[in-house]
């Protein structure tokens, strides 16, 4: 079935530092793809999201790129912040129907 | 604009209490989500309604959790009665089917004592 695959947490990085957290999705059809980030006591906001292969999205710094060929959408930050210190979710949602499917999330602790 | 509202942001009751969750979605979206998190299962889909109609309610527990979606611009989540392994964040979200982009509210932290 369709589904999402993020790498388990916790991280934890220095502040500055690179920034990966992988995802992989499995889909029978042709996906859209989104990071959500939710930070403490939040609920989950938007990050970025692609909607077709080779597409990539962006914001705040963030960028993940859609690899239809590695079924992989992961995400980067070349210098990570304090304030990035939050739980990062990978999602999926096929054209049709309308179904959202979530990663387990991956928890960021950035220290100065 | 409004984002996706949810009352109340904190509850706390006593087991065997009814317990109900509202939502607002955002005005012209017509898909509704309620999800639960918690540490040990993460976020679980409960149910989610399109054009007002449940479309899938698999993901509800048991039949203590009901949910209704009157009109576009209103749902609950009702837990009667509540027990204490119901305590979790509880998030409303809501989409536009050609969007596909889904908008979280900002949870509604229910403790069941």
């Amino acid at each position: 079935g369709d589904s999402v695959t993020q790498m388990e947490g916790p991280v934890t990085l220095s502040e500055e530092a690179f920034l990966t957290i992988n995802c992989t999705y499995t889909a029978t059809g042709y996906p859209s793809l989104f990071w959500y980030v939710q930070y403490p006591g939040e609920g989950l906001q938007l990050l970025l999201k692609a909607t077709k292969a080779d597409d990539k999205g962006s914001n705040k710094g963030f960028e993940a790129t859609y690899r239809k060929e590695t079924t992989s959408f992961h995400l980067e930050k070349g210098s990570v912040q304090v304030s990035d210190s939050a739980v990062y979710f990978c999602a999926l949602s096929l054209n049709t129907g309308n179904q959202f499917y979530f990663g387990t999330g991956t928890s960021l602790t950035v220290i100065p | 604009d409004a984002g996706v509202i949810q009352s109340p942001r904190h509850e706390v009751t006593e087991m065997g209490q009814e317990v109900t969750l509202r939502c607002k979605p955002i005005s012209g979206h017509n898909s509704l989500f309620w999800y639960r998190q918690t540490m040990m299962r993460g976020l679980e889909l409960l149910i989610y309604f399109n054009n007002n109609v449940p479309i899938d309610d698999s993901g509800m527990p048991e039949d203590r959790f009901s949910a209704k979606m009157p009109n576009a611009s209103f749902s609950t989540l009702k837990i009667q009665p509540s027990e204490p392994r119901d305590s979790a964040v509880y998030f409303c979200a809501s989409s536009l089917t050609t969007g596909n982009t889904i908008y979280f509210g900002e949870g509604s932290w229910l403790t069941v004592v």
